[in-house]
């Protein structure tokens, strides 16, 4: 039973550029969370997602980041025209619909920007 | 509002220590509260857990309390290894499902061989 799957593991971005980091749940979660981890803090919540629907993105910057969970595929973080302050760790987790609140991590993507 | 206070680090140890990191919370309701563990250049991972008042969570010879009285969680291991060497994250999620778990800001553990 695969984890949870995150990629690319390292991305690499040009001021102005766009990123785009993909999570796959874990088989049988249908619920999806994004964190970011700028360095030497802790877990910022940005989004949580249900199939096809954005449940809470109270987290998230009002510009230049969206996120998209659709029924088939990878949920999909994008930030547009990223800005140095973008580069952080953003660790994906999943939970099973009956969670009484435990996570399962990704491994995260670190994005770095020039 | 709801949160997570963790003892700053970093903790620096000498192997086969007794290990305290302290966690205080506050929340309305009933929260179930948790300790994750991130080792370096890893995601994070549950460490343990425990969903009411005086239940105890254990794991890997570590230990924390649900302590309703004093709001606190503390987590606890009697000999610290070098492997224990990692981030240590306390959270609450206040409903049954994850909806949206709080972390604490993080407490980074060093142990001396």
């Amino acid at each position: 039973n695969a984890g949870v799957m995150q990629n690319p593991r390292h991305l690499v971005r040009r001021r102005g550029q766009e990123a785009r980091l993909r999570c796959s749940p874990m088989k049988g979660h249908s619920h999806v969370y994004w964190y970011r981890q700028l360095p030497e803090e802790g877990l910022k919540f940005m989004v949580y997602l249900q199939k096809e629907n954005i449940i809470d993105e109270s987290g998230m910057p009002k510009e230049r980041f969206s996120a998209e969970f659709p029924k088939e595929g990878p949920s999909i973080l994008r930030i547009q025209q990223v800005v140095r302050g973008d580069s952080a760790a953003y660790f994906c987790a999943s939970s099973p619909p009956d969670s009484t609140g435990e996570l399962f991590f990704g491994e995260g993507s670190r994005l770095t920007v020039l | 509002g709801n949160s997570v206070t963790q003892m700053e680090g970093p903790v620096t140890l000498s192997e086969e220590a007794f290990l305290t990191i302290n966690c205080t919370y506050t929340a309305t309701g009933y929260p179930s509260l948790f300790w994750y563990v991130q080792y370096p250049g890893e995601g994070l991972q549950l460490l343990l857990k425990a969903t009411k008042a005086d239940d105890k969570g254990s794991n890997k010879g570590f230990e924390a309390t649900y302590r309703k009285e004093t709001t606190s969680f503390h987590l606890e291991k009697g000999s610290v290894q070098v492997s224990d060497s990692a981030v240590y994250f306390c959270a609450l999620s206040l409903y049954s499902s994850a909806s949206k778990i709080i972390f604490g800001s993080g407490t980074r553990l060093s142990i001396r061989p």
